[in-house]
């Protein structure tokens, strides 16, 4: 049973457009939400994260959004660019989960054309 | 700053051989550290966590072990490599249970 998932698995945008990742789950007992950018052959680099009070959160080029009702997140990268080629994935913390684990989604391949 | 090490970068082994891939982390004490396995064209999968010296919490069944001997140094072990085992073995530490995790560069890992 997948509490994280990104149905996309992959996505392509023109340089200059946004992006935008979009990742679901399924339990509400979630708290904390992170988006994570991997390249090939290196581990994932922090990127963004959010606490579910809030519904927005901003970090230059890079927002994420929380709809807690629908359960759904996402990340926007407005302008894109090439250099933001890599797979993106997001990661979700349970209230209360014992050494602080994540719960991976699959993870979207992000192609920006120039 | 804080650093995590990974080491070997690449390794091939044979089906059977044993296996001990080894995280390091630097400039920080008593962190959460976590090893995580990527499979080809799959996402990041928890294999073990360890939330101080001796103490590892398994979450997936497998032939994989896992050894914290000291404060910052988390090893992962097998006996006996099954192909199944091949993927990129990624380790990543965090500081309170609030912390975000921070990966290292990862081993790949691939048996024949």
């Amino acid at each position: 049973d997948q509490q994280v998932k990104q149905n996309s698995p992959s996505l392509s945008v023109q340089e200059g457009r946004i992006s935008i990742l979009n990742c679901d789950y399924t339990n509400s007992m979630f708290d904390y939400f992170l988006w994570y950018k991997k390249y090939p052959a290196e581990g994932p680099t922090f990127l963004i994260s959010i606490s579910s009070i809030k519904d927005k959160n901003e970090d230059g080029r890079f927002t994420v959004f929380l709809n807690k009702s629908a359960k759904h997140l996402s990340l926007h990268i407005v302008p894109s660019q090439p250099g933001d080629s890599a797979v993106y994935f997001c990661a979700a913390r349970g209230m209360g989960n014992a050494g602080n684990m994540l719960t991976f989604g699959g993870g979207t391949r992000l192609m920006v054309k120039p | 700053s804080q650093t995590i090490h990974q080491w070997p970068a690449t390794l091939v082994q044979p089906v059977g051989s044993p296996l001990s891939l080894e995280c390091t982390v630097e400039g920080t004490s008593n962190p959460n550290l976590y090893w995580y396995r990527q499979a080809a064209g799959r996402g990041l999968q928890l294999l073990f966590y360890s939330v101080g010296i001796g103490q590892i919490s398994s979450e997936v069944p497998q032939n994989l072990s896992a050894s914290r001997p000291q404060d910052r140094q988390f090893i992962l072990s097998s006996k006996k490599l099954l192909l199944s085992d091949s993927g990129f073995y990624l380790c990543a530490w965090s500081g309170t249970a609030l912390d975000t995790q921070y990966f290292g560069p990862g081993t790949r890992l691939t048996v024949l």
